[in-house]
């Protein structure tokens, strides 16, 4: 069965510079969720939208943006990046909302120097 | 999060019973989730629990939920090395469109 896809599953990236992560959810799936997920730590709630609109928000930091787009992919977009920005982004998609069951990506390690 | 609270670590030996105990603070929470996260891997989602069932059973798991203490615990039955991870308790946020994570258990499972 189709899943989650994140790319790229890697990025390495320098202070202030900027990064683009993508997610494709499940077919069918019209919600995705961002989530951050620093070393050891449990997985933080950025930011949601459902059938392409915004529908949750977090602690999503303002450097930060995301946009769901009309094949309901959606992309986290990261400006003036900090070394604390490293961490692994994940995206989970859902049928609906609320929905009992949200699928996640494999995540993007995203590692800021 | 600071509202879902578990235990850091737990080893057990293989073929034993482990127990991963959780609990949580928003009532209002519709579903209660388990996830498991391998090294280096994204969430699996284990199973979940409406909030109005007391105990659900799916092959090795056996989720239970306390309500009025607000308790979920996770019981893994003839636990295998290959379920070694951290397991990751969580519930809807208030909007109900998120999901509040805990902290994470690490279980550690030796021969």
């Amino acid at each position: 069965a189709a899943g989650v896809i994140q790319s790229p599953r890697h990025l390495i990236k320098e202070k202030r510079e900027t990064a683009t992560l993508k997610c494709y959810p499940i077919p069918r799936h019209d919600t995705v969720y961002w989530y951050q997920q620093g070393p050891g730590q449990d997985p933080q709630f950025l930011i949601s939208f459902y059938e392409k609109m915004q529908s949750d928000k977090g602690s999503i930091p303002d450097r930060f943006s995301a946009q769901q787009f009309s094949d309901y992919h959606s992309e986290l977009n990261m400006s003036s990046l900090e070394l604390g920005d490293s961490a692994l982004y994940f995206c989970a998609s859902s049928l609906g909302r609320p929905n009992e069951k949200l699928f996640f990506g494999s995540g993007t390690q995203l590692s800021v120097l | 999060g600071e509202d879902v609270e578990q235990s850091l670590f737990l080893s057990v030996r293989e073929g034993d019973s482990s127990v991963i105990n959780c609990t949580y603070t928003d009532s209002s929470s519709t579903y209660l989730y388990w996830y498991k996260q391998e090294p280096g891997a994204g969430l699996q989602l284990l199973t979940y629990i409406f909030s109005n069932m007391d105990m659900k059973q799916d092959q090795r798991l056996t989720v239970l939920l306390n309500k009025k203490d607000k308790h979920l615990s996770l019981r893994i039955a003839d636990t295998q090395t290959g379920d070694s991870a951290i397991y990751f308790c969580a519930e809807n946020s208030n909007s109900g469109y998120a999901l509040n994570f805990g902290k994470g258990t690490s279980l550690l499972v030796t021969p």
